[in-house]
């Protein structure tokens, strides 16, 4: 079954520490992996994707992604978190014939000063 | 450019009242798409559109219904609202295989 796994509910750190966010996937075809963020009380919003190539991907605010085809995994990272990452974050796969993506549960990340 | 849009931002219901969530969008995106977030539960499909005239069932299409009659449009339809349909909904339209989905800001529906 296509499914995607963020085993992480929440997570909490301190403004200025790395980030790692996991997500874990299991998808039939050759995935496509996104990582979007959701502020509070909006809509999501892109932060990067993976296709093809280099499996290390950079995206908006600072954020990069690993992809690792033997673990499965695409996880979200970053080296130092700042207040405003405060937010929801989602993993999602697709494929490059598909017609929707299949997201992962969600992370939601607190930031303390 | 708007974007997607989606009205009413918030709606109280009574049990068995119907209603429609509008989405429209100004990209032009063939895709469109109605998710329900629910906290814990992430985002599910609810139904989907791949062009004028197309719709096709989600994960979780009971008790709603959509129609895609101009590309722009693409209307969501609870018929007989019970508690269970106490969601925020989305609605998004973009490209799948790019994963470039554009969302709206949601619709927040509590039903009592």
């Amino acid at each position: 079954a296509q499914s995607v796994t963020q085993p992480d509910i929440h997570i909490t750190v301190s403004e200025g520490a790395s980030l790692e966010l996991r997500c874990n996937y299991s998808y039939g075809a050759t995935p496509y992996l996104f990582w979007y963020v959701q502020s509070p009380g909006q809509g999501l919003q892109l932060l990067l994707k993976y296709f093809s190539g280099d499996t290390l991907v950079q995206g908006i605010k600072g954020f990069e992604a690993e992809f690792k085809r033997s673990q499965s995994s695409f996880n979200l990272r970053k080296p130092s978190v700042h207040w405003s990452d405060a937010a929801e974050y989602f993993c999602a796969v697709g494929a490059y014939n598909t017609d929707k993506l299949i997201f992962g549960t969600g992370t939601r990340l607190q930031v303390f000063p | 450019n708007a974007g997607v849009t989606q009205t009413p931002k918030f709606r109280i219901l009574k049990i068995g009242q119907s209603m429609t969530l509008q989405c429209t969008q100004d990209m032009n995106h063939n895709y469109m798409y109605w998710y329900r977030q629910d906290p814990g539960m992430g985002l599910k499909l609810i139904y989907y559109s791949v062009g004028a005239g197309i719709t096709d069932k989600g994960e979780v299409p009971n008790g709603y219904n959509v129609s895609r009659s101009t590309t722009e449009d693409f209307p969501l339809r609870l018929e007989l609202a019970a508690p269970s349909q106490t969601s925020v909904y989305f609605c998004a339209g973009g490209t799948p295989n790019t994963g470039e989905l554009f969302f709206g800001e949601g619709s927040r529906l509590t039903v009592l």
